[in-house]
């Protein structure tokens, strides 16, 4: 059974930083791209940032770029988002998902729970 | 707001056909495939389908997908109460070298 597991949420004030992490089991982590998928309350879903098998390629979303960093080791078959100078605007549940690269197809067809990444004063 | 266009909420009564519409450009939905996901409250969101029309595992065929030019739509026949949700279409962007969602829709069943 394929499980996604994410931890590191909390709270933190403005300008302070979070590292979350995503425990994968139950298929082969380093043959798929990795994502962090967040969505704000009420609001909708945002790939902020992928990484390739094996780490060579990354992207993030603008809003992101130069603050948080997503790294993955594949053999403890987990993925990470160290996030720093964080905002208000990246309050948020963060999901880790499988898939997430280059025009690719079947992505996103599994998703962990969500941990959520309170910023506020 | 969202690279892709979706309508922020449709209704329609139990047992009839609803379609959700998602609108984007050539550098996403034009080129490249369609993903629509499908969340509860408080859920992870869930893929239903991939590939513009494809299901997943375990997906009732009352859902379908369909895709022309720029733009893309999910149908759900035979609306059941289960079927309420939020609903989430999806594409990689060439231009943004990302992922982009459309802002979701809200299915209420009457």
């Amino acid at each position: 059974e394929v499980q996604l597991a994410e931890s590191g949420g909390g709270l933190v004030q403005p300008g302070g930083s979070l590292r979350l992490s995503c425990v994968v089991s139950g298929f082969s982590f380093d043959t798929f791209y990795m994502s962090w998928v967040r969505q704000a309350p009420g609001k909708g879903l945002e790939c902020v940032a992928n990484i390739k098998q094996d780490g060579s390629d990354k992207s993030y979303v603008d809003s992101v770029r130069g603050r948080f960093t997503i790294s993955r080791d594949n053999s403890k078959n987990s993925l990470y988002l160290q996030m720093n100078s964080l905002r208000d605007e990246d309050t948020a549940v963060y999901y880790c998902a499988r898939g997430g690269g280059p025009a690719a197809g079947k992505d996103f067809d599994y998703w962990g729970q969500g941990t959520l990444v309170t910023v506020s004063s | 707001q969202s690279v892709l266009t979706q309508p922020p909420s449709v209704s329609e009564a139990p047992g009839q056909r609803v379609t959700i519409s998602c609108s984007g450009r050539t550098s996403n939905i034009g080129n490249n495939a369609v993903n629509w996901y499908q969340q509860f409250p408080g859920k992870a969101p869930k893929l239903l389908m991939y590939y513009d029309d494809l299901r997943s595992a375990g997906v009732s065929d009352r859902f379908s997908g369909s895709k022309s030019a720029a733009s893309a739509s999910l149908a759900i026949s035979g609306l059941q109460s289960e079927d309420e949700a939020d609903y989430y279409c999806a594409a990689w962007d060439d231009d943004l070298w990302s992922w982009v969602f459309g802002g979701g829709t809200k299915l209420t069943v009457l």
